[in-house]
């Protein structure tokens, strides 16, 4: 079985630009999770999707959004990005109560 | 709230030493799950394991043992006769399904076995 993959795996962008980040789950998963990681803040939760459905919201601001297709693959999108938002983010397909991550995209924004 | 601490921020041992780390977590739920994760320099979390809270029982994953204690609500890791590519940032972790059912992560205990 292919593990998740996320796209693309590096990215610079600069500030205020907005930037799309996708993830593909293991095949048959349906939920997915997305995660920031910083060395200040360590691994934080963004959102999960199941089906399509926001299931669950971290502590983002606005700017931060994202969306689940049919095939079960998510999409996140920061707005107006800010030097801050310079992390990676993870994303990570769940079965039950395990949960597999992807590689993730580290974005640097300047 | 729920919350996993990591108290442990970094630790250095010499390969083929013993080395445990810790996390302690808190709950209101009496149904949770904890887990442990590896993220090695490649950056991917690896999982390792998951218990529930109604499993007390210690699980060992040949030199990967486990913990578990309700009585101080501790989820504590150990690896035996550690080697080199166990360097790596480690995460415990709390889920309630019950409640929010998000998997919320400690602060991650950076490993480096020193050859």
């Amino acid at each position: 079985k292919a593990g998740v993959t996320q796209t693309p795996r590096y990215l610079i962008k600069t500030r205020g630009q907005q930037v799309t980040l996708s993830c593909s789950p293991i095949s048959g998963h349906r939920s997915v999770s997305w995660y920031q990681q910083t060395p200040g803040q360590g691994l934080q939760f963004l959102f999960e999707y199941f089906s399509e459905t926001q299931r669950n919201k971290g502590n983002f601001p606005g700017r931060f959004s994202g969306r689940q297709f049919s095939n079960s693959r998510s999409e996140m999108n920061v707005s107006t990005l800010e030097l801050g938002d310079s992390a990676l983010y993870l994303c990570a397909s769940r079965q039950d109560y395990e949960q597999y991550f992807g590689p993730g995209t580290r974005l640097t924004v300047t | 709230a729920q919350k996993v601490t990591q108290a442990q921020t970094e630790i250095s041992v010499v390969e083929k030493e013993d080395v445990t780390l810790d996390c302690v977590y808190e709950t209101r739920d009496t149904t949770y799950y904890l887990f442990w994760y590896k993220q090695p320099p490649s950056g991917e979390l690896v999982f390792l394991i998951r218990r529930n809270s109604f499993d007390e029982q210690n699980e060992i994953s040949g030199r990967y043992s486990w913990n578990f204690q309700k009585s101080t609500s501790s989820f504590n890791f150990t690896i035996t006769a550690s080697q080199v590519v166990d360097s790596a940032v480690y995460f415990c972790a709390l889920s309630e399904p019950n409640r929010d059912d998000k998997i919320i992560f400690g602060k991650g205990t950076r490993l480096h076995i020193l050859p």
